[in-house]
């Protein structure tokens, strides 16, 4: 079993759609996560983290369930600007970064 | 905020010679610096870590020889792709990781080996 495992998508919705992507993780001992987005050919840059009780910012929110070993991002009102890779990132035992293959999103007008 | 500058962004190499990318943490000190290559459509996959002033760490199934890197000081770390095979061309990217500002990536380096 892969450590991050993600749905590859591609995701394509119209622009103002909600859009959900999901990701499990196989190491239940891991502490921290984090949702990060990367544009073709680019550096990831991180989006937010993600926490125990659920977070939010703006359009975007973050769910973990630690039993299940399951991390969620929601997007709504989707923009064009969002079109993106979105990586699920967990870290690692020894404080590296752990990346799912990422989940290709593209927001149509 | 935190900024690691790399370099170079883009390298074309004929095979069988060396390549070098630097990565430099411009305002704070990079204890750590981890190296990623990410492949196309796949993840970004660790290959070593460097501490500052120790030998790095690296991953199964990358060959230390061949891929050599130094983090001589707390704001500079390398990384020489020796002997540069077409299957070597990749997206190269290094991240730091700071205390304070958490991980910061550099912009990534495409090498691509003719």
């Amino acid at each position: 079993r892969k450590e991050v495992e993600q749905d590859p998508g591609p995701f394509n919705v119209p622009e103002g759609a909600t859009v959900a992507f999901n990701c499990t993780y196989s190491n239940s001992a891991s502490q921290s996560f984090f949702w990060y987005r990367q544009d073709c050919r680019k550096e990831p840059k991180l989006l937010m983290s993600v926490y125990s009780s659920g977070n939010e910012d703006g359009r975007f929110t973050a769910q973990l369930n630690r039993a299940s070993q399951y991390i969620s991002l929601l997007i709504r009102d989707s923009k064009l600007s969002d079109s993106a890779t979105y990586l699920c990132v967990v870290l690692g035992s020894q404080g590296n970064l752990i990346f799912g293959k990422g989940t290709k999103l593209s927001v149509k007008p | 905020g935190a900024v690691v500058s790399q370099h170079p962004s883009r390298v074309i190499c004929k095979s069988g010679t060396s390549v070098k990318i630097e990565c430099r943490s411009l305002d704070f000190q990079a204890t750590t610096m981890f190296w990623y290559r990410q492949f196309p459509k796949k993840s970004l996959m660790l290959m070593a870590t460097s501490n500052e002033g120790s030998k790095a760490t690296y991953e199964q199934g990358v060959e230390k020889d061949k891929f050599l890197i130094n983090h001589a000081s707390l704001t500079l770390s390398t990384l020489t792709v020796t002997s540069a095979h077409p299957e070597d061309s990749s997206f190269y990217i290094c991240s730091a990781r700071d205390y304070f500002q958490g991980y910061t990536f550099g912009s990534g380096t495409r090498l691509t080996v003719v």
